[in-house]
């Protein structure tokens, strides 16, 4: 059974820091490229950062470009999120999904059950 | 700012069909890229329900379809069931300079 659990969350001050992890179980984790999705407070999804198999290839939404930095450790099975410089707007619960490739698209085929970042003074 | 739009909400009564349309542009959904269609239920994880455009993963409902055309798609809901009344996502990708993965802006479909 494919399962994802988020863990880091937290509160914290605008501009403060803090790694999220991802730990993943029931497959074949360095085959799979993964991602971060977040959800601010009674809002939308929003792709946040990708991450191919091997780890040598990374992928940022503009918003979070130069302050979030997305890795993984296959032999631990496990992806991480950077998140400096936080603000205000980066409050949300932030996701793990494990990507599924087809011929014209990726979608999320599995999701963790989020952890909440709070970015309060 | 999402750049694929949802209404944002539908409703129905049991038994009845609903659909949420998914409106993008020429650098995603009229792009060729393929449509996937997420349910979400108030303090859950989203659940991936139709992808690429028309397919069920298994597990899924037949009630649940999906559907693409020129710059949008659908997700439709026939036999509405309480069960259903949910958040709806539709989700692509994007490739203009700014895009990649985008979601809609999201759906509530309640059950009447």
């Amino acid at each position: 059974e494919v399962q994802l659990v988020e863990s880091g969350g937290g509160l914290v001050q605008p501009g403060g820091s803090l790694r999220l992890s991802c730990a993943a179980s029931g497959f074949t984790f360095s085959n799979r490229a993964m991602s971060w999705v977040r959800q601010s407070p009674g809002k939308g999804l929003e792709w946040v950062s990708a991450i191919n198999g091997g780890g040598d290839t990374t992928y940022y939404a503009d918003s979070v470009k130069g302050r979030f930095t997305i890795s993984r450790d296959n032999s631990k099975n496990t992806m991480y999120l950077e998140v400096n410089s936080l603000r205000v707007d980066d409050a949300a619960v932030y996701y793990c999904a494990r990507e599924f490739h087809s011929n014209k698209g990726v979608s999320f085929d599995y999701w963790g059950q989020g952890t909440l970042v709070t970015v309060s003074s | 700012q999402s750049v694929l739009t949802q209404p944002p909400s539908v409703s129905g009564a049991p038994g009845q069909r609903v659909t949420i349309s998914c409106t993008g542009s020429s650098s995603n959904i009229g792009a060729g890229f393929e449509v996937h269609w997420y349910q979400q239920f108030p303090g859950t994880a989203p659940k991936l329900l139709i992808y690429s455009n028309s397919n069920r993963p298994s597990g899924v409902p037949d009630r649940f379809s999906g559907s693409k055309s020129g710059t949008s798609a659908s997700l439709a809901i026939t036999g509405l069931q309480a069960e259903d009344e949910a958040d709806y996502y539709c989700q692509s990708y994007d490739n203009s300079l700014s895009g990649f993965h985008v979601f809609g802006t999201g759906t509530k479909v309640a059950v009447l």
